[in-house]
């Protein structure tokens, strides 16, 4: 069964400083892979996404993430965070099939400290 | 990619009452939209699949006869909570399958609170 593994359930980072959010999924074959970001009560926003190529995938707000296949891995960074980037973050795989839900992470919050 | 809006974003309802959510895909028909459910501080969980002429599929521990899906069109989907509790309490996030694979539309949500 897919499955994906946040294991970092709250970060806080310095404002300015870089940021990484780890991804590891279990699934048979390659997947699909995506971070999604939520403030406080709102909805979704997709931040990147991987379904094949460049293993380096560049997403909106500066975020980038890597896929790793050796280390089943899909980690989430940014050089230089920015207090507006405190929220929730959730990474998700799919199948490579259309018409398939989202399983979702738990998610890491992220706070930025001044 | 797609406009998905959900309505309303928003709902007070008292214990006992049912409330129907709607999810509508704007710009494009959706034979497949998911339902997930979002705890305080939690993740998403998935519900159940909605596919349009058909019953929904529901994933295992979700009481289908108390989370009612109907997928009438190709562009609305609903999901109506029967009689609820105070424990249906949640944030409702419909999603939209798009043309290609590995599209995923969100909704904003709908915030339901039972008293």
């Amino acid at each position: 069964a897919q499955s994906v593994t946040q294991p970092d359930i709250h970060i806080t980072v310095s404002e300015g400083a870089s940021l990484e959010l780890r991804c590891n999924y279990s699934y048979g074959a390659t997947p699909y892979l995506f971070w999604y970001v939520q403030s406080p009560g709102q909805g979704l926003q997709l931040l990147l996404k991987y379904f094949s190529g460049d293993t380096l995938v560049q997403g909106i707000k500066g975020f980038e993430a890597e896929f790793k296949r050796s280390q089943s891995s899909f980690n989430l960074r940014k050089p230089s965070v920015h207090w507006s980037d405190a929220a929730e973050y959730f990474c998700a795989v799919a199948s490579n099939q259309a018409g398939t839900a989202l399983i979702f992470g738990k998610g890491t919050t992220l706070s930025v400290s001044s | 990619g797609a406009v998905v809006s959900q309505h309303p974003s928003r709902v007070i309802c008292k214990s006992g009452t049912s409330v129907k959510i709607e999810c509508r895909s704007l710009d494009f028909q959706a034979t497949t939209m998911f339902w997930y459910r979002q705890f305080p501080k939690q993740s998403l969980m998935l519900m159940a699949t909605s596919n349009e002429g058909s019953k929904a599929t529901y994933e295992q521990g979700v009481e289908k006869d108390k989370f009612l899906i109907n997928h009438a069109s190709l562009t609305l989907s609903t999901l109506t909570v029967t009689s609820a509790h105070p424990e249906d309490s949640s944030f409702y996030i419909c999603s939209v399958s798009g043309l290609h694979t590995g599209e995923l539309f969100f909704g904003e949500g709908s915030r339901l609170t039972v008293l």
